[in-house]
């Protein structure tokens, strides 16, 4: 079955840091790739998505992600948080071509300015 | 504009109670979700359809029922079998195939069981 870890729980972090945020997976065929971002009080939105491609997406805001296959993972970076950057974070993990997607227990970060 | 509208925003229950939660989207989207989301413990997937007239359970759809009448509505109902109620629940569309799509979200339903 499938399986989304997300090990970082609470981030705190100061404005200009940079970030990283860990996402592995837990399959071993084709998989689609997502992060979400739930701002305070907002729906749940997307924050960028890998398909097939190049492994390195950029997403809105200055985010970004890698996929290294090899090490089932899809981690999100930004050379430089906002205070407006807090908020959580979820990784998601679609199989190719399924009806479901799959949630990690999500990352929530809080920026001081 | 295009979306998904959950209601209610906030819902106090009893124990004891069914409770039915709104889900209506106007994005024209054939797959819909109900999603649970607790401190945590992210979002666990409750039941999803893809088509009108068909629906099924997701990984946690023990005390929950739906229905999916129209295209664009998916209620959710959470009956007094659920041992847990007090959550969370978000409600997501998507054009087809969750693992190939992009979900919009609803807003989300806070329940809580007095």
């Amino acid at each position: 079955a499938q399986s989304v870890s997300q090990h970082n729980h609470h981030v705190i972090l100061s404005e200009a840091a940079s970030l990283e945020l860990g996402c592995n997976y837990s399959y071993g065929g084709t998989v689609n790739l997502f992060w979400y971002v739930q701002y305070p009080g907002q729906h749940l939105q997307l924050l960028l998505k890998y398909f097939s491609g190049d492994p390195l997406v950029k997403g809105i805001k200055g985010f970004e992600a890698e996929f290294i296959k090899s090490k089932f993972s899809f981690n999100l970076r930004k050379p430089s948080v906002q205070w407006s950057d807090t908020a959580e974070y979820f990784c998601a993990v679609g199989a190719y071509n399924t009806d479901k997607l799959i949630f990690g227990t999500g990352t929530r970060l809080q920026v001081f300015p | 504009d295009g979306g998904i509208t959950q209601s209610p925003k906030y819902l106090f229950r009893k124990e004891g109670q069914n409770v039915t939660l709104s889900c209506e989207q106007n994005l024209n989207h054939d797959a819909m979700y109900w999603y649970r989301q607790d401190p945590g413990q992210g979002l666990r997937l409750i039941y999803y359809s893809q088509i009108v007239n068909d629906f099924q359970k997701g990984d946690i759809a023990e005390g929950y029922s739906v229905s999916r009448e129209k295209k664009e509505s998916f209620p959710l109902t959470v009956t007094s079998a659920q041992k847990n109620p007090t959550a969370f629940y978000l409600c997501a569309s998507s054009p087809f195939l969750a693992g190939a799509n992009v979900l919009t979200f609803g807003a989300g339903s806070r329940l809580t069981v007095l």
